[in-house]
């Protein structure tokens, strides 16, 4: 059972650096989804994907975060100029129409 | 007010014990509803759907309550292995398919 693929498992960078988080979902699944989570709290929606168009971006995702699905396949999120407050577990998670999401393990990232 | 609201807990319970948790949500108009369950520093996974007839799955029971705008999850006989967070998800009024998630419960099962 091949489930949704996240790299790297683990991002360690310093402040200032960008980071590109890469997401391959389930190869049947239309839509694809970014999340993030902090210590204690709940994955917070950041965009997703139908196909390879960006059908909704959440306010969290300022301008130095941006996401791409450019064969509607895998996608990418990229984070430019990064901040300590960009610490967090972003998560990928993938859905077949109105079907639950499954998600990835997660890129842990830590920016000293 | 969060749009979805749960007990962090935690919940320390014996084994065999049956505990239950709550979920409130704000938007009256949500659509649909889920359980999932994370372990420590692990993705969230499915636990189950939530449905206004209600559902069980096996030791697992969910309830939908519109009219209060509340879900819940009863589990029966709890194992050591039902140790986790369980995150209560919302989706909100048709034509977004984003999960809004609650903060999670963090269920302990003691020996």
């Amino acid at each position: 059972d091949t489930g949704v693929s996240q790299n790297p498992r683990h991002k360690i960078t310093k402040r200032g650096q960008n980071v590109t988080f890469r997401c391959d979902p389930i190869s049947e699944h239309n839509r694809l989804y970014w999340y993030r989570q902090t210590l204690g709290q709940g994955p917070e929606f950041l965009t997703y994907f139908q196909n390879e168009a960006q059908l909704e971006k959440s306010r969290l995702l300022s301008d130095r975060f941006s996401a791409e699905r450019p064969k509607g396949s895998f996608s990418t999120l990229e984070i430019q100029r990064t901040e300590q407050g960009d610490s967090a577990m972003y998560l990928c998670a993938s859905s077949s129409n109105n079907q639950p999401q499954h998600f990835g393990d997660g890129t842990r990232l830590s920016i000293l | 007010r969060k749009e979805v609201e749960q007990d962090p807990g935690p919940f320390n319970v014996p084994e065999g014990a049956t505990v239950a948790f709550n979920c409130t949500y704000s938007n009256s108009a949500s659509q649909s509803f889920f359980w999932y369950r994370q372990d420590c520093r692990k993705e969230p996974k499915l636990l189950m759907s939530v449905y206004s007839s209600g559902n069980e799955d096996g030791r697992f029971t969910a309830q939908l309550n519109r009219a209060s705008q509340y879900i819940s999850l009863l589990i029966r006989d709890s194992k050591l292995s039902d140790s986790a967070t369980y995150l209560c998800v919302v989706t909100p009024p048709s034509g977004t398919y984003k999960y809004i998630f609650g903060t999670g419960t963090r269920l302990k099962v003691l020996a």
